[in-house]
């Protein structure tokens, strides 16, 4: 099946700074969206990116596809983007599989 | 509204006990979702339904026995669980399956602890 790789696996960062999350996968996807697991265990959708790129407030993501990987961005972060971020995707072959990456822990310090 | 509702938020259950999770939405999805997620782990596919039909079972223990009764509701039966079975279970529904175009939604989870 498709590999989905995520780093760093940690990062912590004081409130303020700017993040880059990174997801590579190891085959064609059609289907790549980018999650945040808060403390409390909800995953909440930020972006459905399988190309492209896309902003929504502070938080921005592109998907090169043809290299087979995904960026998320985080600006000014706040102690709120604190928790686990997710890629997950599906592989071209449509066997409507959702694949989770290994996760970035983001923990942001006031 | 994009919305997935679980229930109970938390279960502990013994071994040799029958219980359900419930989730429902009322988002007109037609492809619903069981994961389960480890602690320290990301989530992992159990059980696709698709139009109220299993489509997908990851070569789950038959302890493990979902049900989908109609387009809004897919309840999970869970009967001798053992204590590794202990982990988050979420519940999630897409318009269609994964396949391009289709974001899925996640509800809160059911935290289950097998005492």
């Amino acid at each position: 099946g498709i590999q989905v790789e995520q780093s760093p696996p940690d990062l912590i960062l004081q409130e303020g700074a700017n993040s880059t999350l990174r997801c590579n996968f190891s085959d064609s996807v059609n289907n790549l969206q980018w999650f945040h697991q808060n403390p409390w265990g909800q995953l909440i959708n930020l972006f459905y990116i399988p190309s492209g790129t896309k902003q929504n407030g502070r938080l921005s993501a592109t998907t090169v596809a043809t290299e087979r990987y995904s960026l998320l961005y985080i600006s000014s972060s706040q102690t709120t983007d604190s928790g686990v971020y997710f890629c997950a995707v599906e592989g071209d072959f449509g066997n409507e599989k959702l694949t989770f990456g290994t996760g970035t822990r983001l923990t942001i310090i006031p | 509204d994009t919305e997935v509702t679980q229930t109970p938020k938390h279960l502990v259950m013994g071994m040799t006990n029958k219980k359900s999770l419930k989730c429902e939405q009322h988002m007109g999805h037609r492809a619903m979702y069981w994961y389960k997620q480890k602690a320290k782990k990301p989530p992992e596919l159990m059980f696709v339904y698709s139009y109220e039909k299993l489509s997908i079972n990851e070569s789950v223990p038959s302890r493990f026995s979902p049900e989908c009764p109609n387009s809004s509701l897919l309840n999970l039966h869970l009967h001798a669980l053992q204590p590794e079975d202990s982990a988050l279970y979420l519940c999630a529904s897409s318009q269609a399956g994964t396949a391009a175009g289709n974001t899925i939604y996640f509800g809160e989870g059911s935290w289950l602890t097998v005492v």
